[in-house]
């Protein structure tokens, strides 16, 4: 059975850096396109980021330079480094697999980052 | 970036009734279309999938339609549990984007 379970939301301040954790079962985390998904509080959903298996990465254009999406192949988790935290950045985080043309087919339950002083 | 609007933001239906949303590309995104349902306080869950492919264990009263930048979602005979908010996804490029959502509420 595929899971995907999310660690490392919590409050933090403005400028702050976070770690978000998402360690998968069911399958091999390098052998998947895997992304993170936000969704603020009572809006839809946003297109974080993506490492595909070959290693290559992609991010939003309001995260470039401030995220960094990467995995550790041996624990079979997805990692989002979050830097230079601002309040918009507050929301819940989805880890999420993609098949390999791009659909979301499944989703961890989040996990909530509050950037506030 | 691809812009994905849905339309109507809210639906109001009553149950058993048919239920329309529509998704809009603002350039051609093949029949890379997705569409999500969502609960309050879930996460989401993949309905469809190549504009009109059900994903496993979705029901048949949930079908897709469309290619290039007209997609629509229709629920045949609304049920209980179909009451959500559902959000098409274009993936058709690395930055897979999200429609703003259609809320379906019960009438």
């Amino acid at each position: 059975e595929v899971q995907l379970v999310e660690s490392g939301g919590g409050l933090i301040q403005p400028g702050g850096s976070l770690r978000l954790s998402c360690a998968a079962s069911g399958f091999t985390v390098s052998s998947n396109y895997m992304s993170w998904v936000r969704q603020a509080p009572g809006k839809g959903l946003e297109w974080v980021s993506v490492i595909y298996s070959g290693g290559s990465t992609y991010y939003a254009d309001s995260v470039k330079g401030r995220f960094t999406i990467s995995r550790d192949n041996s624990k079979n988790t997805l990692y989002l480094q979050m830097n230079s935290l601002r309040a918009e950045d507050t929301a819940v985080y989805y880890c999420a697999r993609e098949s390999t043309t791009g659909v979301i087919d499944y989703w961890g339950q989040g996990t909530l980052v509050t950037v506030s002083s | 970036e691809i812009v994905m609007t849905q339309s109507p933001a809210t639906l109001s239906v009553s149950p058993g009734e048919r239920a329309t949303l529509s998704c809009r590309a603002s350039q051609s995104v093949s029949s890379n279309l997705a569409w999500y349902q969502q609960k309050p306080g879930q996460a989401p869950r993949l309905l469809i999938y190549g504009a009109s492919t059900r994903a496993t264990g979705i029901p048949a009263r949930f079908s897709g339609s469309g290619s290039g930048t007209e997609f629509t979602l229709t629920i045949s005979s609304l049920q209980s549990e179909d009451f959500a908010v559902y959000y098409c996804q274009q993936y058709n490029n690395w930055l897979g984007t999200f429609g703003q959502g259609t809320k379906v509420e019960i009438k």
